[in-house]
């Protein structure tokens, strides 16, 4: 079955520092790909998707790359800060359209703290 | 953008009693919603897949008859946790697919923390 496999954390910087965390898959087809952060006592909220091959994902300084030959889809950002401390969750559905799609699977979440 | 919305967002019940989550899109349709568990500092767990106007599709391991679902409309998605125990405690997270776009984002709720004492 589908599965997706996180960094473990905690993982720990000092503000601007540069942040990858890495997150790779298994899945049959083309599944959609997404990063989610959830900050503490809230909910998910989506941070950036990809849906084919060598997309980019980009927001709030946040990037991943869709790459089908290494399976993977790692978060990065250049210079993290305070506010960026939570836990992040790398995910995938399958293929946008079908009736599977929106169905999560989701990695074990990365807490990451960033220390001014 | 698109908004879900769960209520309540927190809960105690008693132990043996049964409470209600519900999950409304606010501003779009959505026929198929999913609900998730997350126990706490871990990752999330799909429950259920729930599909209006039909039985829901539970994942193996989640009993069905402790975790009722209802689909009742094309906005609102219910979770009823039957005869709560301690052991149900956890948050408890929605998502609904929009019916308009085949591709695009999927949407969460805020979540509702159950404890169940």
């Amino acid at each position: 079955g589908d599965s997706v496999t996180q960094m473990e954390g905690p993982v720990t910087l000092s503000e601007e520092a540069f942040l990858t965390i890495n997150c790779t898959y298994t899945a049959t087809g083309y599944p959609s790909l997404f990063w989610y952060v959830q900050y503490p006592g809230e909910g998910l909220q989506l941070l950036l998707k990809a849906t084919k091959a060598d997309d980019k994902g980009s927001n709030k300084g946040f990037e991943a790359t869709y790459r089908k030959e290494t399976t993977s889809f790692h978060l990065e950002k250049g210079s993290v800060q305070v506010s960026d401390s939570a836990v992040y969750f790398c995910a995938l559905s399958r293929r946008a359209g079908g009736t599977s799609y929106g169905k999560l699977t989701f990695g074990q979440g990365t807490i990451l703290t960033v220390h001014p | 953008g698109a908004v879900v919305s769960q209520h309540p967002s927190r809960v105690i019940c008693k132990s043996g009693t049964s409470v209600k989550i519900e999950c409304r899109s606010l501003d779009f349709q959505a026929t198929t919603m999913f609900w998730y568990r997350q126990f706490p500092k871990k990752s999330l767990m799909l429950m259920a897949t729930s599909n209006e106007g039909s039985k829901a599709t539970y994942e193996q391991g989640v009993e069905k008859d402790k975790f009722l679902i209802n689909h009742a409309s094309l906005t609102l998605s219910t979770l009823t946790v039957t005869s709560a125990h301690p052991e149900d405690s956890s948050f408890y997270i929605c998502s609904a697919r929009d019916d308009r776009e085949t591709g695009n984002t999927i949407y969460f709720g805020e979540g509702s923390w159950l404890t169940v004492v």
